[in-house]
């Protein structure tokens, strides 16, 4: 069971927006900064935004993330084919002393 | 650019020691100030943070798999590994090694290997 909480499915239609949530605790989202990575199986998982909100080089200015409180949420607006993948949230867990990750999301471009 | 793949054996049979070696290209594993992590995933499940050793050689490990795990640098080879000791059918799953990031308070990871599928059984 992971210790961040995701929907395990999501989907859209080319070009709309969707938004991916990433539910926590205090000891994790609740006071450090969330992390996304994007995955399509049998491939190296892809680094989305780091830093709750920052996108590293070459990741469109379409994706985007945030936090509130506990929850955090990644947000995919303009959606494409090529954005049918799995998304997964992490964070440092300071109870845990290490790093937690949420059971990840399916996204299907419908 | 830093590319990462992960080495391994595929079948390792209950109880032994599973030995995974991660070999870097593009960058060496001794510059940076870099975390250099192992994560997996079970069948059908998430991800899981295993640890990380860090590039002067310092090791930080799940304490869930504290007792069993070690890792180190192998600067020559510009790789490093992952021994698993004791390994149950509970350690089946897809063996990712990644490059980690301080920027406290957050730690990600920038780099990832694709993978390799570790299966524990007799």
């Amino acid at each position: 069971q992971s210790l961040l909480t995701q929907p395990p499915s999501a989907s859209g239609t080319p070009g709309q927006r969707i938004t991916i949530s990433c539910s926590g605790t205090r000891s994790n989202i609740g006071h450090n900064p969330v992390n996304w990575y994007q995955h399509l199986p049998g491939t190296a998982p892809k680094l989305l935004i780091h830093t709750t909100d920052k996108r590293p080089a070459g990741v469109p200015d379409r994706i985007s993330g945030s936090k509130s409180g506990t929850s955090a949420s990644l947000a995919v607006s303009g959606l494409q084919s090529e954005d049918e993948a799995d998304y997964y949230c992490a964070a440092w867990d300071d109870s845990l002393n290490g790093v937690v990750f949420g059971g990840g999301t399916k996204l299907t471009v419908l | 650019q830093v590319q990462l793949q992960e080495s391994g054996p595929g079948l390792v049979k209950p109880p032994q020691t599973l030995s995974l070696t991660c070999s870097v290209t593009g960058g060496a594993i001794t510059s940076g100030g870099y975390y250099w992590s192992w994560i997996r995933q079970h069948p059908g499940k998430g991800l899981e943070w295993i640890g990380y050793i860090y590039f002067t050689g310092s090791p930080y490990y799940n304490s869930s798999l504290k007792s069993r795990l070690s890792m180190s640098l192998d600067k020559s080879k510009n790789r490093f590994s992952l021994n698993l000791s004791s390994v149950t059918a509970a350690d089946t799953a897809v063996y990712y090694c990644a490059r980690g990031v301080a920027r406290p308070p957050t730690y990600f990871f920038d780099a990832w290997g694709q993978g390799t599928l570790i299966t524990a059984s007799s």
